[in-house]
């Protein structure tokens, strides 16, 4: 089954700094991953999601990258601000053959330091 | 308001207590799923549901129960709660794979 593995565990930045997120996951065929946001004490939330078929998605501070003969994708975001402090979890998923079968990764906890 | 809705929020209860968390969503989603939040190991999969009477096992099904008799509901059963049971609680609902999970506020729950 698809495992998915999530790099670093912690991250301090700088407000203004960039921050990436990098997650690795094993199954080839997996061809969705979505990124979540979970501020302390509150519910994940979806930030952006990307599919297999392209390489690169933007929504204005955020980025998702992703490569598929790697078998990685990342989160890149730019001019960190407090707020952006979370924990952020990556996920993957067949849909096609294993539908709502989301794995996550283990999480990195994002402090931005004003 | 769209809303995936879960009771309770927090339960305390004793070990091998038969116990049901609820959870319900208004948003005619096909996809529901429950989801285990503890320190150190991310969210990980308990059951999912791709549609009314479809269920499958995630990555840590046992103890754990699901139906899905109506398209909004997909309760949680915990037959014989059991200490490692003690956890952070999410249902979640997705109209399709590809829109990313919806998730309920959560139930914290703690077995003693």
């Amino acid at each position: 089954g698809e495992n998915v593995e999530q790099h670093p565990s912690t991250l301090s930045v700088q407000e203004g700094d960039s921050a990436v997120i990098k997650c690795t996951y094993s199954d080839s065929a997996s061809n969705y991953f979505p990124w979540y946001k979970q501020e302390l004490g509150k519910r994940p939330q979806l930030i952006i999601d990307i599919r297999s078929n392209v390489g690169e998605k933007k929504d204005q501070r955020i980025a998702v990258t992703l490569n598929k003969t790697a078998k990685h994708f990342s989160l890149h975001i730019t001019e960190t601000q407090p707020e952006d402090s979370a924990v952020y979890f990556c996920a993957a998923t067949d849909i096609y053959n294993q539908g709502g079968k989301l794995i996550f990764g283990q999480g990195t906890e994002l402090s931005v330091k004003p | 308001e769209a809303q995936v809705t879960q009771n309770p929020r927090y339960l305390i209860t004793v070990t091998g207590k038969k116990l049901t968390v609820t959870c319900s969503q208004n948003m005619n989603h096909e996809y529901m799923s429950w989801y285990r939040q503890d320190p150190g190991l991310g969210l990980r999969q308990i059951y999912y549901s791709m549609n009314v009477e479809v269920t499958d096992k995630g990555d840590v099904p046992e103890g754990y129960k699901v139906s899905r008799k109506e398209k909004r509901n997909f309760p949680l059963i915990l037959e014989s709660p059991s200490p490692n049971q003690t956890s952070l609680y999410f249902c979640a609902s997705s109209r399709t794979g590809f829109q990313g999970y919806t998730f309920g506020s959560g139930t914290r729950l703690t077995v003693v």
